[in-house]
């Protein structure tokens, strides 16, 4: 597709289980980046990658959470163990560049993954 | 550390009316960019307008305008000729340097649109 795709877009979840997002980002993207929305609020930053390599990592709340992309394409996050606070919708994002240039680097999001932990 | 603020939690505007959503940012960096997304209730950030930090010119794309004053960090997003699908979550939210491009975000200012 053209866009960033997300699945699944809804999941239910027992506290105690784990479960694994995907993330397939357009075509060509050297950059992908895992933001978590919590209800009401803005996206904050959870992890990046740069092809397949993870150069931050310093968003993800605990070592329960475990991103990886080992394609530098489709990329995965893992929550293990979910508690009712990893309850939110999981956004992911790519663009075309891998560095930080002064102009527009816009970030493509997808619809996210809503998680809901019970 | 870099912070967004949106200080109005709903706005209304009726249709073809003008909007102003306000937009404050906190940053020591020299070199940074500031965007606005929209997210209607299907969840996807669609990107509406960027400014540059070193961009003399407010930007437009659109209905949409950028009012950029740096000394006051200000970056507040008008809308010209509301629209009724203009009804969403309007967040701001401004690239951090660190090496590559990570967005901070404000907690977002909903907008509806009566007719």
């Amino acid at each position: 597709g053209a866009g960033v795709s997300q699945s699944p877009r809804y999941k239910v979840a027992k506290r105690g289980q784990d479960v694994a997002l995907r993330c397939d980002p357009i075509s060509g993207h050297v950059s992908l980046f895992w933001y978590q929305q919590a209800l009401g609020q803005g996206p904050e930053f959870l992890t990046y990658f740069q092809n397949e390599a993870q150069l931050d990592k310093s968003g993800l709340p605990s070592d329960r959470f475990f991103a990886e992309r080992p394609e530098g394409s489709v990329s995965t996050l893992k929550i293990q163990r979910t508690q009712q606070e990893d309850s939110a919708v999981y956004l992911c994002a790519s663009s075309l560049v891998g560095v930080f240039v002064q102009g527009l680097t816009e970030a493509f999001f997808g619809q996210g993954t809503r998680l809901t932990v019970v | 550390a870099q912070k967004i603020t949106q200080t109005q939690p709903g706005m209304f505007v009726q249709e073809k009316e003008a909007v102003t959503l306000d937009c404050t940012y906190d940053t020591s960096d020299q070199s940074y960019g500031l965007f606005w997304y929209k997210q209607p209730s299907s969840g996807e950030m669609i990107f509406l307008i960027y400014q540059g930090s070193y961009d003399e010119q407010n930007a437009t794309e659109g209905r949409y305008s950028l009012n950029f004053q740096k000394a006051r960090k200000s970056a507040n997003l008008v809308i010209s000729a509301s629209q009724l699908g203009d009804s969403a979550m309007y967040f701001c939210a401004m690239s951090v340097n660190t090496g590559f491009q990570k967005l901070v975000f404000g907690t977002g200012t909903r907008l509806l649109v009566s007719p």
